[in-house]
């Protein structure tokens, strides 16, 4: 089964609003990111928290991390059609070794 | 400071022609992860490589597809006899010599199309 699978896969929204993704694990991890990805272009991180940390502030964004129920969530506030993207989280597993494992991704429609 | 760069940014071949795949990390970044993307997915793993070292290659198929990262040039993944199932995009990301599953750098990637 596939590591970080982020619900829901997608959202649509009205400009304002607050957007919430969440992202669920399988196995124990050393840190878990989120990053973005505009249409046709490359990820972009947005947010590094670390096992030992559950709660991180970036500007408009909010993540958490439930170690216990192996999940994680990223917020966006006040949402604004430039967020329109999709969203991943990747994990830092700590048996896989050198690589990030992402998921297949939240998109996230912000309507102006 | 340039980003990752990827070349070429669009890659049509035909089914068993060779495809090439060109990254060049951030300066100063001495790590090189190679993932692909098909529509609507999220990134599969396919390589990590250090120079001259490949690192971790789990996610490459068995056949067809090597990659590498020399001491001076770009890193190049390469695959020969290209099939159609092979279309997809591919990222290169990198990160510096103590960030290895930190902060991931991507191009723009690679999109190959096999006809």
């Amino acid at each position: 089964s596939q590591q970080g699978e982020e619900d829901p896969q997608a959202l649509s929204i009205q400009e304002g609003e607050n957007a919430t993704m969440n992202c669920s694990y399988k196995t124990s991890i050393n840190n878990l990111q989120w990053y973005r990805q505009n249409s046709g272009r490359g990820l972009v991180h947005l947010i590094l928290i670390r096992s030992n940390e559950r709660e991180k502030h970036s500007g408009r964004l909010r993540v958490t991390l439930d170690t216990s129920k192996k999940s994680s969530s990223l917020l966006i506030t006040a949402s604004r059609a430039a967020d329109t993207a999709s969203y991943f989280c990747a994990t830092d597993l700590e048996a896989a070794g050198n690589k990030l494992t992402f998921g297949g991704g939240t998109r996230v429609l912000v309507k102006p | 400071n340039a980003g990752v760069m990827q070349n070429p940014r669009h890659l049509v071949r035909r089914r068993g022609q060779e495809a090439r795949l060109r990254c060049s990390p951030m300066k100063g970044h001495s790590h090189v992860y190679w993932y692909r993307q098909l529509p609507e997915e999220g990134l599969k793993f396919m390589v990590y490589l250090q120079k001259e070292n490949i690192i971790d290659e789990s996610g490459m198929p068995k056949e067809r597809f090597s990659a590498e990262f020399p001491k001076e040039g770009p890193s190049i993944l390469r695959i020969q006899q290209v099939v159609r199932g092979d279309s997809a995009a591919y990222f290169c990301a990198s990160s510096p010599p103590n960030g290895a599953n930190e902060k991931l750098f991507f191009g723009s990637g690679t999109q190959l199309s096999v006809l």
